[in-house]
C-alpha cells in the first residue's frame, strides 16, 4: 500500500537550517509528482512546490522561494525540503503529498519544525 | 493567485444529520477542486478530487458538486469521527490554493 513516511521533529535555533525527509513506498515512485505543505499553528494549508522525481525540477510558491529547497534520491524513493536561515515563523508542521490526476491523494504523517532560540 | 473562499467558517451540527459547506473561486477553475477533512494533530486526508470524484475508499457519504467558480461538500449521516476541520483547494492554476477551512463541530 502507498506509504508517505517522514522524518521526525525537530527544534533548531534561528539562522539555523533543517531538512525534513519523506520516504515514498507502495508504488513506482517516479510515476507521480510529489506537493510540500505547511501548516503554522493553528493556521490553514499553505502550498509551498512540487517537484517532478523523474528529473528533480522543482516549482515554488513565489512566497517559498529563495530559502526552501526541494530535492529527491530516487535510489531511497526519498524526497526532502531543506529550509534555510530559519525564522520563527516558519515553525510549522510541513507535510509532503503524492500528486495524483493534478490534486493529491496521500499525505505523510508531518514533520513539526520548531523555530526556538 | 486565485483566492478561495469557504463559508461558514465553522458550524455546529448534530449526529445523523447532514451538511453541507461551499467553497467560491476568485475565478473560473472548471472543476479542478478537491477537498480535504483534518482532524486536529493529524495530517490533512484527501476526500474529493475534480470537484466530484471520490478518492479510494472514501465513503459515499461525502459528496461533491459545482463547477466554473462555486463547488459544494456534502456530509450526510454525520458520526462522531467526521467532526473535523475541512479544507478546499484549487489547482486549476499554480500555484494550488486552500481556503481557510470549515470547522464541523458538534
Amino acid at each position: 500500500q502507498v506509504q508517505l513516511v517522514q522524518s521526525g521533529a525537530e527544534v533548531k535555533k534561528p539562522g539555523a537550517s533543517v531538512k525534513v525527509s519523506c520516504k515514498a513506498t507502495g508504488y513506482i515512485f517516479t510515476n507521480h509528482y510529489f506537493h510540500w505543505v505547511r501548516q503554522a499553528p493553528g493556521q490553514g494549508l499553505d502550498f509551498m512546490g512540487i517537484i517532478n522525481p523523474n528529473d528533480g525540477s522543482t516549482t515554488y510558491a513565489q512566497k517559498f522561494q529563495g530559502r526552501f529547497t526541494m530535492t529527491r534520491d530516487t535510489s531511497t524513493t526519498t524526497i526532502y525540503m531543506e529550509v534555510s536561515s530559519l525564522r520563527s515563523e516558519d515553525t510549522a508542521v510541513y507535510y509532503c503529498a503524492r500528486e495524483y490526476d493534478g490534486s493529491v491523494d496521500y499525505w505523510g504523517q508531518g514533520t513539526l519544525v520548531t523555530v526556538s532560540s | 493567485d486565485i483566492q478561495m473562499t469557504q463559508s461558514p467558517s465553522s458550524l455546529s451540527a448534530s449526529v445523523g444529520g447532514r451538511v453541507t459547506i461551499t467553497c467560491r473561486a476568485s475565478q473560473v477553475i472548471g472543476t479542478d477542486l478537491a477537498w480535504f477533512q483534518q482532524k486536529p494533530g493529524k495530517a490533512p486526508k484527501s476526500l474529493i478530487y475534480a470537484a466530484s470524484t471520490l478518492q479510494r475508499g472514501v465513503p459515499s457519504k461525502f459528496s461533491g458538486s459545482g463547477s466554473g467558480t462555486d463547488f459544494t461538500l456534502t456530509i450526510s449521516s454525520l458520526q462522531p469521527e467526521d467532526f473535523a476541520t475541512y479544507y478546499c483547494q484549487q489547482y486549476n492554476n499554480f500555484p494550488p490554493t486552500f481556503g481557510q477551512g470549515t470547522k464541523l463541530e458538534i
